[in-house]
């Protein structure tokens, strides 16, 4: 069964301080990972995305790492910043279907106290 | 940032209504989905379109129906609204003739979220 799993399932940080968040996954053929950021209340917004021959992928203060082989991926979130405040959701898409199927993690709900 | 809308944001209605959701996006794209998320759970696609004429049941069995007459429009409706609709609906597109500019994290077939709409039945 393709299944992504996240943890920690919460977080709370002080502002300025990094944290990383993980991602395994079990989605067989792997197409790409990608990590969305969602606030409160808000869709989804797309942070990387990475391809089975990519290590890491920097959006500024976000780099993602994906090790294909262990199908392990993580998110690094440095100096953050009270907007970091949101859930963010690992995406593992598929290349068995025309559709690309997403399969959705459960999120890992960050909150950055100042 | 992403042209796709949703409305009504949130809705608040009786059991037994009938009520649509509504979607659109200006950005050309030929995919469009809907999906469904609970508080602290993953989204669950319900309903997914090729392009126009195109509509496809999701992974997540719903009695709510969609239709694709127009490329820019996916609108969702539940004939009749039960408590277990309560639910947030998150409405995305993807791909096609796209006239967003590529911003990092993003792919040729990233899908764009609208900002959902929050669905409560009493």
């Amino acid at each position: 069964k393709n299944q992504v799993e996240q943890s920690p399932q919460s977080l709370i940080i002080l502002e300025g301080k990094n944290c990383t968040l993980q991602c395994n996954y079990t989605v067989s053929p792997f197409s790409n990972l990608r990590w969305y950021k969602q606030d409160t209340g808000r869709g989804p917004v797309s942070l990387t995305i990475m391809t089975f021959s990519e290590n890491t992928k920097s959006n500024g203060r976000y780099t993602a790492t994906l090790d294909a082989d262990t199908k392990q991926s993580s998110l690094h979130i440095t100096a953050s910043q009270l907007s970091d405040s949101a859930s963010y959701i690992c995406v593992v898409s598929d290349r068995g279907s025309t559709l690309g199927r997403l399969y959705f993690g459960r999120g890992t709900q960050l909150t950055v106290w100042p | 940032e992403a042209d796709i809308y949703q409305t009504p944001r949130y809705l608040v209605i009786g059991t037994g209504k009938k009520i649509t959701l509504e979607c659109s996006q200006t950005m050309g794209h030929d995919k469009m989905y809907w999906y469904q998320q609970d508080p602290g759970m993953e989204l669950h696609l319900i309903h997914y379109s090729y392009g126009v004429n195109s509509t496809e049941k999701g992974d997540l069995s719903s009695e709510s129906t969609v239709s694709r007459i127009r490329t820019e429009h996916f609108p969702l409706t539940l004939e009749s609204a039960r408590p277990s609709h309560t639910s947030q609906y998150l409405c995305a597109s993807s791909e096609g003739r796209a006239r967003v500019t590529l911003m990092p994290g993003q792919g040729k077939d990233t899908q764009y979220f609208g900002p959902g709409t929050r669905l409560t039945v009493l």
